[in-house]
């Protein structure tokens, strides 16, 4: 069972755009909400991360926009950059316990 | 300070043999686990472990065994390679469960 579902599977921006890429979970009882970005070759570093009683969190030109009622979580990304091209999860934990982590978004950013 | 650490970078594995998959940390983390990496299916959680000498299962660990006898170091046995297993294995640490994991740079492993 995929207990957090991430979409779109890839997305293509232009340089200056905004990227969006949206989460949703089950389990009520997630109480943090990370995302992670992953380079060609390299392990996923943690980007930004929310709690459940914040319903936004930003850290330069990165996002999230929380919505517990709806039990979505999505990244937004502001004037992206083609350095910004990578593979981004969404994840979510309990209690400090292990982290279920989305299936993943290829972002490209075109120059 | 190396963070996590993990060994080899590349493997070709034929059917039927083990090995072990190493990973280190030099941050003192307590908490440790194992993931791989599948195309479509983001990351899923094999081992873990939340301190040494103490370890459990995660949503795939069939095929796999890890032990934890110090702090620093988590490897990851396969006992008898199957292709099902070709994948993109990261270890993670963390001081705090789930909050903020260090990843290492991963190990694929090819299975013939």
């Amino acid at each position: 069972q995929q207990q957090v579902k991430q979409s779109p599977q890839s997305l293509i921006v232009q340089k200056g755009g905004i990227s969006i890429i949206n989460c949703a979970y089950e389990n009520t009882a997630f109480d943090y909400f990370p995302w992670y970005q992953q380079f060609p070759g390299k392990g996923p570093a943690l980007l930004i991360a929310i709690r459940p009683d914040v319903s936004e969190k930003k850290e330069g030109r990165f996002t999230i926009s929380f919505n517990k009622s709806a039990k979505q979580f999505s990244l937004h990304i502001m004037d992206s950059q083609p350095g910004d091209s990578a593979t981004y999860f969404c994840a979510a934990s309990m209690m400090g316990r292990q982290l279920t982590f989305g299936s993943g978004t290829q972002l490209t950013v075109l120059p | 300070n190396a963070g996590v650490t993990q060994t080899p970078k590349f493997q070709v594995l034929k059917t039927g043999q083990s090995m072990t998959l190493q990973c280190a940390q030099d941050m003192n983390h307590e908490y440790m686990s194992w993931y791989r990496q599948d195309p479509g299916m983001g990351l899923r959680l094999i081992h873990y472990s939340v301190g040494a000498g103490i370890t459990d299962q995660g949503e795939v660990p069939n095929g796999y065994n890890v032990s934890r006898s110090t702090t620093e170091d988590f490897p990851l046995r396969l006992l008898s390679a199957a292709p099902s297993q070709t994948s993109v294995y990261f270890c993670a640490s963390s001081l705090q469960g789930g909050y903020g994991y260090t990843f290492g740079s991963g190990t694929r492993l090819t299975v013939v």
